[in-house]
């Protein structure tokens, strides 16, 4: 079984500010991390994601996330925010078996919307 | 422009009515989803398909009865539904049904269940 908790359902900050939005999982199984955008009127849009290797994860528009094990946590981080960063963003959990390969439902967080003043 | 297009973007209905969802995908993609996003609560996977076989029913109610027909077309068949029904029905696809697979989203239909 699978759960994904976001830290705050709104998140606000200045142009320029750093971004920190924070997501939590639980998985029995090693995961796979996603972070996921949808822009107003929009379905979603995939920023980045973890699968294996590398625990820092570099995606569109600036993004990255620290896939960290012993904190079971995925934050997404962007040094500084731009207007058009205002959205909705959510976290997506996957289990994998140890071939990686295996179907597992994608589990999204309660999402963060992101506000971005000038 | 996501390669999957959904129809209506908006719908209205009673809840004698009955209507369809579509989504159409361009990609060649074999996996089709249904997913519910409710405000405030976590996107809710509905219904998977892969190669036109359904591999998920989420203990979805029947007054929601999804079709597809092919791998690029995935309907949602809507009878009697309630109030709380109401939602942005969201589409997507992916490759297939690899763990590491990217899923791609249509811009959804938001439903009003009068």
């Amino acid at each position: 079984a699978q759960s994904v908790t976001q830290l705050g359902s709104h998140v606000s900050v200045s142009e320029g500010a750093l971004v920190l939005l924070r997501c939590n999982y639980s998985s029995s199984v090693p995961p796979y991390l996603f972070w996921y955008v949808q822009y107003p009127n929009q379905g979603l849009q995939l920023l980045l994601k973890y699968t294996t290797g590398a625990t820092l994860v570099k995606g569109i528009n600036g993004f990255e996330a620290e896939f960290k094990k012993s904190e079971t946590s995925f934050h997404l981080t962007k040094p500084s925010a731009h207007m058009s960063d205002a959205a909705e963003y959510f976290c997506a959990v996957r289990g994998a078996n140890a071939g990686g390969t295996s179907y597992g439902k994608l589990t999204f967080g309660q999402g963060t919307i992101l506000t971005v003043h000038p | 422009e996501t390669g999957v297009t959904q129809t209506p973007r908006h719908l209205v209905m009673g809840m004698t009515n009955k209507k369809s969802l579509k989504c159409e995908q361009h990609l060649g993609h074999n996996a089709m989803y249904w997913y519910k996003q409710s405000a405030k609560k976590p996107l809710e996977l509905m219904f998977v398909y892969n190669f036109k076989e359904q591999t998920e029913n989420n203990s979805v109610p029947s007054r929601f009865s999804p079709e597809c027909p092919n791998s690029s077309h995935l309907f949602l068949h809507l009878h009697t539904l309630q109030p709380e029904d109401s939602a942005l029905y969201l589409c997507a696809s992916s490759q297939d049904l690899q763990i590491n697979e990217k899923l791609f989203f249509g811009s959804g239909t938001q439903l009003s269940v009068l």
